[in-house]
Order: C-alpha cells, then structure tokens, then sequence
C-alpha cells in the first residue's frame, strides 16, 4: 500500500487566480495520476505523470490550464490556472500499487472557485 | 472509448435490506475493480476481481466478475449505516494501457 498525502485539503479561489496543489507519497513511484472527480461526478482521469519527463494528458486536457511538475520519485503538484467556476472539482492524486492496475488515493483536494 | 455503466446512480434504502449494485460495459477488461468513497476521502479499494466467472466475498460484500468478463456486480447482504458511500467501478484495459476507467458510481445511502 501507499500513503499519499495531498495539500490543500481544500481551498476557495477567486476567478483568474491559479493554485498549485501538492502531492507525496511515502514511497518511491514511477506513474503518478491526477484525476478530477466534478461535484457528484466520478473519476477522470487528467494526466500521467513521469518522473524525468512530460506529463501525458487527457483528450480534453491541457498543459497549460494543468501544468504538472514531477521532480522525483515521491512528489508531484498539479496548477490549476486561469480558474473558473467551472474548474470547481475535487483533484484527486493516485498511485498504483501492487503491481496489478490497483489504484491508492489522496483524500483529494476540495478546490471552490467563486 | 470503453465506457463503464453503473447502475442504479443513486440508491437509498433502510438498514438490514439487501441490494444489488451493476457495473456493466461492451468492452472486455482484464480486471475490474470495486472502489468505496466517503465524503472528504479519497476512493478506497475494496475488491479487484481478474477471471471471467470469479466472486470474492468481502464479509457481507460479495463480488462478481462476469464470465465474458465485461460486467461485474456488487451484492451486499443486510446493509448497514456504515455501508453508505460512493461505489465506484473501474476497469483495466485489456490491452495494458495502465489506465482504469470509471463507472458513473452509484451514490448509496443506508438509513437506520
């Protein structure tokens, strides 16, 4: 299994502004995985995110709306930019475990844009 | 695009029922999972099933895979108030693409 932890937990955002928000996991990971989950929606799936190299997005997702650093093993943020209400979700950041597609979870991070 | 149907979305029902939750798709997947998500959490893993026919039991949890290994099921037995959440399936792609794809959830809510 993985702890991952995410920060924030959550926030309330003014139109325009952009917010970075923070993962780390306990232990050392190749893929890790930003997923958007919309109020009363389920999962989708953002971007993949390699140490040592670009993010892999989404159809409908962008490098420069999600831009995503990953500078090791433990640690990726993911940039909210240019918000709007639209981009009111829960970001969520996971990992795999097990060696068999098992996906372990952040509690996610509430983000409200006004 | 493989798509994931869960069925019903929204479920309310008195402790001690039974109920019956449906993850079906036309696409083959290599496996499949069941994922449980409570308010302010990140989804949690309850279950992964792999063979076409399969069924685990997670205590009053039971699990299906379908034989064409397509659909799954979610059957859960006297439920309780500590049953409520989001129920989520995913799917592994067949051909290895390390990407799961969700089903809708079903929202569950069990009332005492």
């Amino acid at each position: 299994s993985a702890v991952i932890s995410q920060k924030p937990s959550r926030d309330i955002c003014q139109r325009g502004t952009s917010l970075t928000i923070q993962c780390q996991v306990d232990s050392q990971v190749t893929m890790m995985f930003w997923y958007r989950q919309q109020p009363g929606q389920s999962l989708t799936l953002i971007a993949t995110a390699n140490q040592g190299s670009e993010a892999t997005y989404e159809s409908g997702f962008v490098i420069d709306k999600f831009p995503i650093s990953r500078p090791n093993l433990t640690f990726s943020t993911l940039t909210v930019s240019n918000m709007s209400p639209e981009d009111s979700s829960i970001y969520l950041c996971s990992v795999e475990g097990g060696g068999t597609g098992e996906l372990f979870f952040g509690e996610g991070s509430r983000l409200t844009v006004l | 695009t493989q798509l994931l149907e869960q069925s019903p979305q929204f479920l309310s029902i008195q402790e001690g029922e039974n109920l019956t939750v449906y993850c079906n798709s036309s696409s083959v997947f290599s496996s499949l999972q069941w994922y449980r998500q409570e308010p302010g959490e990140g989804p949690v893993l309850l279950v992964t099933v792999v063979t076409g026919g399969e069924v685990k039991k997670l205590k009053r949890l039971t699990f299906q895979f379908g034989d064409a290994r397509k659909d799954s099921s979610l059957h859960i037995t006297a439920a309780q108030p500590g049953d409520t959440g989001l129920y989520l399936c995913a799917g592994e792609d067949e051909r290895g693409a390390q990407k799961l794809v969700f089903g809708q959830g079903t929202r569950l809510t069990i009332n005492p």
